[in-house]
């Protein structure tokens, strides 16, 4: 069966430290991978785009690499912030951008 | 750039009721719209994709005649959850694209059925 795997269990690291985010999947070929930020209660919002023959992504201080051997990508937040504390989901992205795919999700919390 | 706006952003509703939720692309033209529904701490569960003009294309297991989907222009679709029953009570989604990979979402709408 088709599967996105977070880790569900919460994330808590110290601010200033990198925090790292896994997202698995089986039985996927997606075209690309995505990553997004929710907030209790509120919509996702884009973070960063990774296609299948980019290997590695920056924006500012997060980084998503792309592996699809493993069939795994990691989101990376470097200097965390308390800020930075939230719900962050990969969502698949089939060709043609015509399907996408979420995880559930895995809550960062950064300590001041 | 790029808002999407989704209301009502929160409904309580009696069982047996319908309710309609709107999704507008306030400063774009989005070809496709999607329709996610979330259960607390749960993922975002994919209901149906639309385009405009044309019917939604639902997801095993979402009933069509439950949740009726409208995208009559670039810029907005509806869902109407017909019926209302308990069950259906969830935090409802749109989001939209414009074909170029990335999607933006509204601030969704929490549907509670008494």
């Amino acid at each position: 069966s088709q599967k996105i795997e977070q880790n569900s269990e919460a994330l808590n690291i110290q601010e200033g430290k990198t925090a790292t985010l896994t997202c698995n999947y089986t039985n996927y070929s997606p075209a690309y991978l995505q990553w997004y930020r929710q907030d209790p209660g509120r919509g996702p919002v884009f973070l960063l785009l990774i296609r299948e023959n980019e290997k590695e992504k920056r924006k500012e201080r997060l980084k998503v690499t792309f592996d699809t051997t493993l069939k795994q990508s990691l989101f990376h937040i470097t200097a965390s912030q308390p800020a930075d504390s939230a719900t962050y989901l990969c969502a698949l992205g089939l060709y043609n951008f015509n399907k996408f795919y979420f995880g559930s999700g895995t809550k960062l919390n950064v300590k001041p | 750039g790029a808002v999407v706006s989704q209301h009502p952003s929160w409904v309580i509703c009696k069982s047996g009721t319908s309710v309609k939720i709107e999704c507008r692309s306030l400063d774009f033209q989005a070809t496709t719209m999607f329709w996610y529904r979330q259960f607390p701490k749960q993922s975002l569960m994919l209901m149906a994709t639309s385009n405009e003009g044309s019917k939604a294309t639902y997801e095993q297991g979402v009933e069509k005649d439950k949740f009726l989907i409208n995208h009559a222009s670039l810029t907005l679709s509806t869902l109407t959850v017909t019926s209302a029953h308990p069950e259906d009570s969830s935090f409802y989604i749109c989001s939209a694209s414009w074909g170029g990979g990335e999607l933006f979402f509204g601030e969704g709408s929490r549907l509670t059925v008494l």
